[in-house]
């Protein structure tokens, strides 16, 4: 079946370490989204990338980094400077860049907890 | 800041329609309004979106008012796994159309009633 794969579900980071969320897409998308939410609010953008090997940052880039090797995967590094991690962190995908009718399509989450 | 604005919850009855509203009167004419909805603990899942025609398709009905600057969200036979926040999102003009951000709000909690 097509759709979006995160993983891990649930992860634990010690102070001072970086992890890293995983994001794969079997939908053949171009464009892929990081989103960050906090509990009873909506989502916030992090990144996104349109294309292979190209990305940007959105309204909550500080603290951390990703890379865009593949077009099936969007990696997010959540680095020691980002001072309050703890949220549930969403992945999607959507076809068409330069064109805002197409739906983006979410990932089940993983939800990061400081230790 | 986000684009709409809806109430923070709402009931409905098992096996009624359910009418969920939105207003989005800043919306700009090129922008789409979406509907997602979020079950607790999951992702977001997309339920439809229109530009200005009413839309419709196998979850629910999207009727947008001739102005645009209302909508409202339609599931005819509400079930209990219907009970879920609601988002009703506009895109953002400020990433020039390159890519389809959404700006989320807090949504609408939906408690679907035996």
């Amino acid at each position: 079946d097509g759709g979006i794969t995160q993983s891990p579900k649930y992860l634990f980071r010690k102070e001072g370490q970086n992890v890293t969320l995983s994001c794969e897409q079997n939908l053949n998308h171009d464009a892929m989204y990081w989103y960050r939410q906090d509990p009873g609010q909506g989502l916030r953008l992090i990144y996104y990338s349109q294309i292979v090997n190209d990305f940007q940052k959105g309204d909550i880039a500080e603290g951390y980094s990703v890379s865009r090797e593949k077009k099936e995967s969007f990696p997010l590094t959540v680095t020691s400077a980002q001072k309050n991690p703890t949220a549930f962190y969403l992945c999607a995908s959507s076809f068409g860049t330069g064109v805002t009718n197409q739906p983006q399509h979410f990932g089940d989450g993983t939800r990061l907890s400081i230790l | 800041d986000a684009k709409t604005t809806q109430p923070p919850s709402m009931d409905c009855a098992e096996g009624r329609a359910a009418n969920l509203p939105c207003n989005h009167s800043t919306i700009s004419g090129n922008e789409y309004v979406y509907w997602y909805r979020q079950i607790h603990s999951q992702g977001p899942q997309y339920i439809i979106h229109g530009l200005k025609n009413n839309e419709t398709n196998e979850m629910a009905s999207l009727i947008i008012t001739e102005d645009r600057k209302s909508s409202t969200l339609i599931l005819p036979h509400a079930t209990l796994r219907d009970t879920a926040v609601y988002y009703c999102i506009s895109t953002d003009e400020d990433y020039g159309g390159a890519t389809n951000k959404l700006i989320f709000g807090t949504g609408t909690l939906l408690a679907v009633q035996p």
